[in-house]
């Protein structure tokens, strides 16, 4: 059972170029997010998707879109990097039920920079 | 104004201390509360589910006040395990969850 996967685990860019984020779960959830994570600022939500089909903006949505590919996967794409985009990006899905299934299962993350 | 707000510390106590944590949150209508460890460059990963009459897992108690819209987290018996960063969590309504900035402990032999 891998749990949530994410693609790449490392890239670097150069300003302007586009790339996608890729993220997969084999556990059956229905609501997956993106965060970002940078020094001092905690995690911020980028992206969610209640269930397949749906998205919608979190926190910090700017410079970034979202594709809800199927109910296993969720991807994130730059389309025209800039260094402020520089983070440690990570996926992660939660079951919707009760109470104590309401668990976020985070990715190993993606660190990417953006020269 | 950032949804959810921790002191950051850092928070450098011996073995066997007992160390505290506060969150505060701004969202009356918050739903679930939650305390998660991550490790240096790791993922997030959940402590514990913080309930409304408080709950305590081995050395960690977590504690909700929804009148003051405040959680904490109390290590008893630091462990130099326990070295990590602590990040408080709020569930709002749509499924939306916001983390706090996190709290950095480290335990010192």
């Amino acid at each position: 059972n891998a749990g949530v996967t994410q693609t790449p685990k490392f890239q670097v860019l150069k300003t302007g170029q586009s790339m996608t984020l890729q993220c997969a779960q084999d556990m059956n959830h229905n609501s997956m997010y993106w965060y970002r994570q940078d020094p001092g600022m905690g995690l911020r939500l980028i992206y969610y998707s209640a269930s397949e089909g749906t998205t919608d903006k979190g926190e910090v949505p700017n410079g970034y879109n979202v594709s809800r590919l199927n109910k296993r996967e969720f991807s994130l794409r730059l389309e025209s990097a800039a260094p402020s985009q520089t983070s440690v990006y990570f996926c992660a899905s939660l079951l919707l039920g009760e109470f104590r299934a309401n668990v976020l299962t985070f990715g190993a993350g993606s660190r990417l920079t953006v020269l | 104004r950032k949804e959810v707000e921790q002191d950051p510390g850092p928070f450098n106590v011996p073995e066997g201390a007992t160390v505290a944590f506060n969150c505060t949150y701004s969202n009356s209508a918050s739903q679930s509360f939650f305390w998660y460890r991550q490790d240096c460059r790791k993922e997030p990963k959940l402590l514990m589910s913080v309930y409304s009459s408080g709950n305590e897992d081995g050395r960690f108690t977590a504690q909700l006040n929804r009148a003051s819209q405040y959680i904490s987290l109390l290590i008893r018996d630091s462990k130099l395990s326990d070295s990590a960063t602590y990040l408080c969590v709020v569930r709002f309504t749509g499924n939306q969850f916001y983390f706090g900035t996190g709290t950095s402990l480290t335990v010192i032999p």
